[in-house]
């Protein structure tokens, strides 16, 4: 079955970028959507389609794939967007959803 | 306001059952696939099954196919998950979730707020 890795964790200073990765064997044709999931909370989604941002999300999110990696990236990081991050593709050969493990993003 | 609302978590012994039910709100429930997701505690997110807006087609994960049934009610508006035989394994935080149709295939676009399913004797 298909897999997605993600590493488990990324620190950040306040203002900085961090960038929040995905890997999966040909992952660049398929649609991956990135969860934020803030503590005690349910994920939200954040961006979907790969870099399409839902109403709401700010504009500092934004979404890259290709090849084996997708890529999460948070610009002018703020205290708010310490969470738990998870990629989302569909496995076509074998119809059902697969998660990444999640990446916490700690901003210092 | 959309909203899911889930309910019938609680504690059962190994190979007890529960049934969770979601309530939607503010949308037109008959007109989305749903699925539940579920969170082991201090774990990622685990898709556990899903049901077409019609409910005539299901899925299940392995790790639940057989023990687990989903079924809707698009009359009453509600979302169910039937869980029989639970193990340990089994104890999470479920939530009930809306998928919208992206490009290539589904995301989900609504999110309960979980009720957690605790298995233990």
């Amino acid at each position: 079955s298909y897999a997605l890795t993600q590493a488990p964790s990324v620190s950040v200073a306040p203002g900085q970028t961090a960038r929040i990765t995905c890997g999966g064997i040909n992952i660049g044709g398929k649609s991956v959507h990135w969860y934020q999931q803030r503590p005690g909370q349910a994920p939200v989604v954040v961006v979907y389609d790969d870099s399409d941002r839902p109403s709401g999300i700010p504009e500092r999110f934004s979404g890259s794939n290709s090849g084996n990696t997708a890529a999460l990236t948070i610009s002018r990081v703020e205290a708010g967007d310490e969470a738990d991050y998870y990629c989302q593709v569909w496995d076509s050969n074998n119809p059902r959803v697969v998660f990444g493990g999640g990446t916490k993003l700690t901003v210092l | 306001e959309e909203q899911l609302v889930e309910s019938g978590g609680g504690l059962v012994h190994p190979g007890g059952s529960l049934r969770l039910a979601c309530d939607p709100s503010g949308f037109i429930f008959s007109r989305y696939t749903m699925y539940w997701v579920r969170q082991a505690p201090g774990k990622g997110l685990e898709w556990v099954s899903s049901i077409i807006e019609s409910g005539r087609t299901v899925s299940y994960a392995d790790s639940v196919e057989g023990r687990f049934t989903i079924s809707r009610d698009n009359a009453k508006n509600s979302l169910y998950l039937q869980m029989n035989t639970l193990g340990v394994e089994d104890t999470a935080i479920y939530y009930c979730v809306r998928a919208k149709s992206g490009d290539l295939d589904y995301y989900f676009d609504l999110w309960g707020r979980g009720t957690l399913v605790t298995v233990s004797s």
